[in-house]
């Protein structure tokens, strides 16, 4: 059974600090993973995709990494503004064909201080 | 493009009264997902639809929850009759097969069922 952890649950950090988010997951048979931010109250914003074919994606100020083999990716945060703060998700699909189930992690509060 | 559509946003009802949320997916997904949010946990899937027949429905709670998605377009998630435990965010999803990104999940706002 698949399950996916995110490390810390809760962070706060200065403004313009680079940060790193961890995903780990239990199960390294994965068709993708995605990388969505919550705002307070609000649904699930995409942010990143990563197909497992891939290493990495970016976009903007973020970059997603992804290593299979160790059940692991990161969502990199580079200048951190308080516009960042939100809930960050990681979500993984298995690979088995034809299930499109998504687990989701419990998140990372993130809180940037200006 | 206009992105999913739920609806109501906020719901308060006493227990074992039925309630009904509504979603409109983005135009040309043909997969939709019903999703329970927790307080601070992530989204749990509840019910997956690809066009009208439900395809994956095993953690849906059958003898309180219903859904339909008539015409593989817009659907409905019910409950009845509503228990204490059912308070939490119902939010829906829904991606496009083939196209870029591949199989990237859209989400609505939700709806903030309260249940007394």
């Amino acid at each position: 059974k698949q399950e996916v952890t995110q490390i810390p649950a809760a962070l706060s950090v200065p403004e313009g600090e680079n940060l790193v988010l961890n995903c780990s997951f239990t199960d390294s048979a994965i068709y993708n993973l995605q990388w969505f931010r919550q705002d307070p109250g609000k649904g699930l914003t995409s942010l990143l995709l990563i197909q497992s074919s891939q290493r990495e994606q970016t976009s903007g100020r973020l970059n997603a990494s992804l290593d299979k083999s160790s059940g692991r990716s990161t969502l990199y945060i580079a200048a951190s503004q308080p516009g960042d703060s939100a809930t960050y998700l990681c979500a993984v699909r298995r690979s088995t064909s034809g299930t499109y189930k998504y687990i989701f992690g419990t998140g990372t509060r993130l809180k940037v201080l200006a | 493009e206009a992105g999913v559509v739920q609806s109501p946003r906020y719901k308060i009802i006493e227990k074992k009264q039925p309630v009904a949320f509504w979603c409109n997916p983005i135009s040309g997904h043909n997969t939709l997902y019903w999703y329970r949010q927790n307080l601070g946990q992530g989204p749990e899937l509840l019910i997956r639809y690809e066009n009208e027949e439900a395809v994956d429905d095993s953690q849906l709670p059958k003898d309180r929850f219903s859904a339909e998605r008539l015409k593989g377009v817009d659907s409905t998630l019910k409950i009845q009759p509503a228990e204490l435990g059912d308070s939490a965010v119902y939010l829906c999803a829904s991606t496009r097969r083939g196209g870029r990104p591949y199989n990237e999940q859209f989400f609505g706002p939700g709806t903030r069922l309260t249940v007394l």
